[in-house]
């Protein structure tokens, strides 16, 4: 059983549409977290959520909007889409807020 | 600035060859954490350093906190294919739990 599974891995959309990436994890964590890793493999923390409580929201534009339905789901729809939001978004959770991150396979997502 | 700088950014070895990667900061941490991604895939946790001065050691991979707890290293001995991935160091900043990722290593093994 995977441990925090997302999907789509690979997504290849229009500037303009709208897509959402679902993530789920079954390990009983309470914060979940959006990461998106730039071609230079940067990983930059979007949001993070604890017990369905968003707790980070860094600055990220207002097309970016997560939703965690239980803590054990946090979806990311973007709204808009840009050719500069073509990267890897990485969903992860842990435990506790500062405690070890288990990442998902990741979704590659193109705008092109 | 990144507040967690990694170098060097890139690093190309043969197998057998020792190699050392580093993480700095001017800020202090409670903790920083060491992950290894492979292609394709999302980071894997190797270690976590806690404690001021504090050595781990993951068979070959031997992690160091500094006393500062502003910095880390990690020191692999007799590099393999396997080792090859990027190696990404995370620490939470005193007072901030927000978990930041450094700007990671692209390690290169050649067989």
């Amino acid at each position: 059983d995977t441990a925090v599974s997302q999907t789509p891995k690979y997504l290849v959309t229009q500037m303009g549409n709208d897509k959402s990436i679902k993530c789920e994890q079954n390990l009983g964590h309470d914060t979940m977290y959006w990461y998106k890793q730039d071609s230079k493999k940067f990983l930059k923390i979007m949001f993070s959520y604890n017990n369905k409580e968003l707790i980070i929201n860094e600055t990220v534009p207002n097309r970016f909007s997560p939703k965690s339905p239980d803590k054990a789901h946090l979806n990311l729809h973007i709204n808009s889409l840009e050719l500069g939001d073509s990267a890897v978004y990485f969903c992860a959770s842990s435990r506790r807020a500062t405690g070890e991150l288990f990442f998902g396979e990741g979704s590659r997502l193109t705008v092109l | 600035t990144q507040l967690l700088e990694q170098s060097p950014q890139f690093l190309s070895i043969q197998e057998g060859e020792n190699l050392t990667v580093y993480c700095n900061s001017s800020s202090v941490f409670s903790s920083l954490q060491w992950y290894r991604q492979e292609p394709g895939e999302g980071p894997v946790l190797l270690v976590t350093v806690v404690t001021g001065g504090e050595v781990k050691k993951l068979k070959r991979l031997t992690f160091q906190f500094g006393d500062a707890r502003k910095d880390s290293s990690l020191h692999i001995t007799a590099a393999q294919p396997g080792d090859t991935g990027l190696y990404l160091c995370a620490g939470s900043p005193f007072g901030n739990e927000k978990l930041t990722f450094g700007t990671g290593t692209r390690l290169t093994i050649i067989p």
